[in-house]
């Protein structure tokens, strides 16, 4: 069985440049979240999507915009890349109905932006 | 709102030592509680978590916690350190209902003295 999977693993960037991180979910999942993970820090949730629409939405700008497709995969986009956007990015899976949600970590997407 | 805080950055044992990881949460509804293990340059993997039932929860790698209400914690113990067990610890909460996103403390780093 398929944990989650995320591509790509690392990923050089310059300012002002776009990105796309992709995500697929442990088998039989239907709900993807997104974390960021700055170098010392614990991870700080981007947003979630459910049933291909985004459910929750934490403390972050426009410029990260994310999507599901029908098979539950998922994108993160962002925009106008930052130093600050330099990080671990994570997914995680769950089950959208069943509490407590228990999450599923894929292995992140490193993203250094120069 | 929910919270969580993790006294201390890091944490050093000897082996076959007690280990002692400190969590306090915050939350205005009844929470679910979860710790996670987090290797170097890897994802994020789930140690044990609390969902109302037993207050004391025990996970894998013999570890346990223990949910007390009336201190708002759930610290994370292990009888006897192993070397394997050196790695970053974080506590995390969600809350029950439909608003599952994570919100986590900013880690503990074990290190295990041989």
């Amino acid at each position: 069985d398929a944990g989650v999977t995320q591509s790509p693993t690392h990923l050089i960037k310059t300012r002002g440049q776009q990105v796309t991180l992709r995500c697929s979910p442990k088998s039989g999942h239907d709900t993807v979240s997104w974390y960021q993970q700055a170098l010392g820090q614990g991870p700080q949730f981007i947003f979630q999507y459910y049933e291909e629409e985004e459910r929750q939405r934490g403390n972050f700008p426009d410029r990260f915009s994310g999507h599901q497709f029908p098979n539950y995969s998922s994108e993160l986009n962002v925009n106008a890349l930052l130093l600050g956007d330099s990080a671990l990015y994570l997914c995680a899976s769950s089950l959208g109905g069943s509490p407590p949600y228990e999450q599923y970590f894929g292995p992140g997407t490193r993203l250094t932006v120069t | 709102a929910q919270s969580v805080t993790q006294l201390g950055s890091h944490v050093s044992v000897s082996e076959g030592a007690l280990v002692l990881l400190r969590c306090n949460y915050s939350s205005s509804v009844p929470p679910y509680l979860f710790w996670y293990v987090q290797y170097p340059n890897q994802g994020l993997q789930l140690l044990l978590k609390y969902t109302s039932a037993a207050t004391l929860v025990k996970g894998i790698n013999g570890f346990e916690a223990e949910f007390k209400k009336s201190e708002t914690s759930f610290h994370l113990t292990k009888p006897s350190a192993h070397m394997s067990d050196a790695a970053e610890y974080f506590c995390a909460v969600s809350q029950t209902g439909a608003n599952s996103k994570l919100t986590f403390g900013k880690g503990i780093t074990l290190s295990v003295r041989p």
